[in-house]
């Protein structure tokens, strides 16, 4: 049931350059869309979302991308910093209060210094 | 900033044994959640909770998983009868009530069935 699709396992970057982490989704039902990042032994920490009213969401370096008739959305971090190395996670959910989330399967991404 | 805790960590059970993960939402959150993630796949689903009973589960939620607000403070998910595949993380998140809001999730209880 890969309702939710992180294609990419892993992506190394240079410290200062864009990273750009791509997720896919299928079900038309989602309209909440959300990233989160995740280092080993925690738990995922919520970074970023965007409503599908929206096309963009930016918040201090991570902008979210959404093109809804692609049924596609993008993690940017600019600069990106090596204490962003982590795996991040898409995921997505219809609105309202109790909707379960769906998540990806994840890319770990590697900030080189 | 406030954060949603679990206890234990870890917990060593053997099959067959009983077992409650705790957590405590965060305070002025009124939906909570379980999740759970198996070594080497994605975090899925397994039960969300409002206003003390189930809003939803998984096919995942068999007849051996039961969730509790025992007071006003904790969220508690138990187990039954653990078998060997029920050895995962095991995630606990809480959202606010408006809209769109995000859950916020706990670092987990690594769940070894034995």
């Amino acid at each position: 049931d890969q309702q939710v699709k992180q294609n990419s396992p892993s992506l190394s970057v240079q410290e200062g350059r864009i990273s750009i982490l791509n997720c896919d989704y299928t079900n038309s039902m989602f309209d909440y869309f959300l990233w989160y990042k995740k280092y080993p032994a925690e738990g995922p920490t919520f970074l970023i979302s965007i409503s599908s009213i929206k096309d963009k969401n930016e918040d201090g370096r991570f902008t979210v991308f959404l093109n809804k008739s692609a049924k596609h959305l993008s993690l940017h971090i600019v600069p990106s910093q090596p204490g962003d190395s982590a795996v991040y996670f898409c995921a997505a959910s219809r609105s309202g209060g109790y909707q379960k989330v769906t998540f990806g399967t994840g890319t770990k991404l590697q900030v080189i210094p | 900033e406030p954060e949603v805790t679990q206890t234990p960590s870890h917990q060593v059970t053997q099959m067959g044994q009983e077992v409650i993960l705790r957590c405590v939402p965060i305070s002025n959150h009124l939906y909570f959640y379980w999740y759970r993630q198996i070594l080497g796949q994605k975090v899925e689903f397994l039960v969300s909770f409002y206003n003390n009973e189930i809003s939803e589960k998984s096919e995942i939620f068999d007849d051996q998983f039961s969730v509790e607000r025992p007071d006003g403070s904790n969220f508690t998910l138990k187990i039954r009868s653990t078998k060997l595949e029920d050895s995962a993380m095991y995630f606990c998140a809480s959202s606010g009530t408006a809209g769109y809001q995000p859950q916020h999730f706990g670092d987990g209880t690594r769940l070894s069935i034995l």
